[in-house]
């Protein structure tokens, strides 16, 4: 069956200080990635997707920016952290056209 | 591109009443349309989806029913139970990658 591993489950990092947040897939190839953002009592706000190795399509632009090294991993990352990017970070799958989305456990990111 | 409008933000039942949410989108192509509950501090997670060759779907104390010529769909809980306070979100389809662009939710509270 399929899994979708996320890490850390927190983080408090200070501003100015980089961030990376992994996410892995197992038992399915090629899937479609992506990382949300939930701020605190609001919705999910699609940050990037990718639905291949070095794909990667922003729908917002800011401060993160997303990698994909493997066609399982996909990487969430910032240079500087700034006080906004406070939030709860979801990475999800979805196996590609219109099926369910599996989220990873999330990140809530403090940033301090 | 897909615009999905969710309505209420917050709503407030006793114990034993039904709840609706209603969400409202914009490409009259889209025709897959998820509901996802989230519980404080977790992952969403899929409850019940509805495909555009149906009006409606049930299971067990929830069901979505889909207008198309509208473009609005709604999630209904009969028989409220305290393990239904949670966020709900609806979705629907975004692009040709086959993303799944969410509404902003809505707070659900049952009071026993």
């Amino acid at each position: 069956s399929q899994t979708i591993h996320q890490w850390p489950a927190t983080l408090v990092q200070p501003v100015g200080s980089p961030l990376s947040l992994e996410c892995t897939v197992e038992g399915t190839s090629n899937p479609n990635l992506y990382w949300y953002r939930q701020a605190a009592g609001r919705g999910l706000q699609l940050l990037f997707y990718s639905v291949g190795i070095g794909q990667i399509s922003s729908e917002v632009p800011q401060n993160l920016s997303a990698s994909r090294p493997q066609d399982r991993q996909f990487i969430l990352s910032s240079k500087k952290l700034l006080l906004s990017d406070s939030g709860f970070y979801l990475c999800a799958w979805l196996a590609g056209g219109y099926t369910e989305a599996f989220f990873g456990q999330g990140t809530r990111l403090t940033v301090v | 591109g897909e615009n999905v409008e969710q309505h209420p933000s917050t709503l407030s039942v006793q114990e034993g009443d039904s709840a609706v949410i209603k969400c409202t989108y914009s490409d009259s192509a889209s025709n897959y349309f998820p509901w996802y509950k989230q519980e404080l501090g977790k992952r969403p997670q899929l409850i019940i989806d509805i495909r555009s060759n149906v009006g409606e779907k049930k299971d067990q104390r929830i069901a979505v029913t889909l207008n198309k010529t509208a473009k609005h769909f709604s999630l209904h809980i009969t028989e409220t139970q305290p393990e239904d306070s949670a966020v709900y979100f609806c979705a629907a389809p975004g692009g040709s990658q086959g993303n799944l662009i969410f509404g902003k939710g809505t707070k659900l509270s049952v009071k026993p």
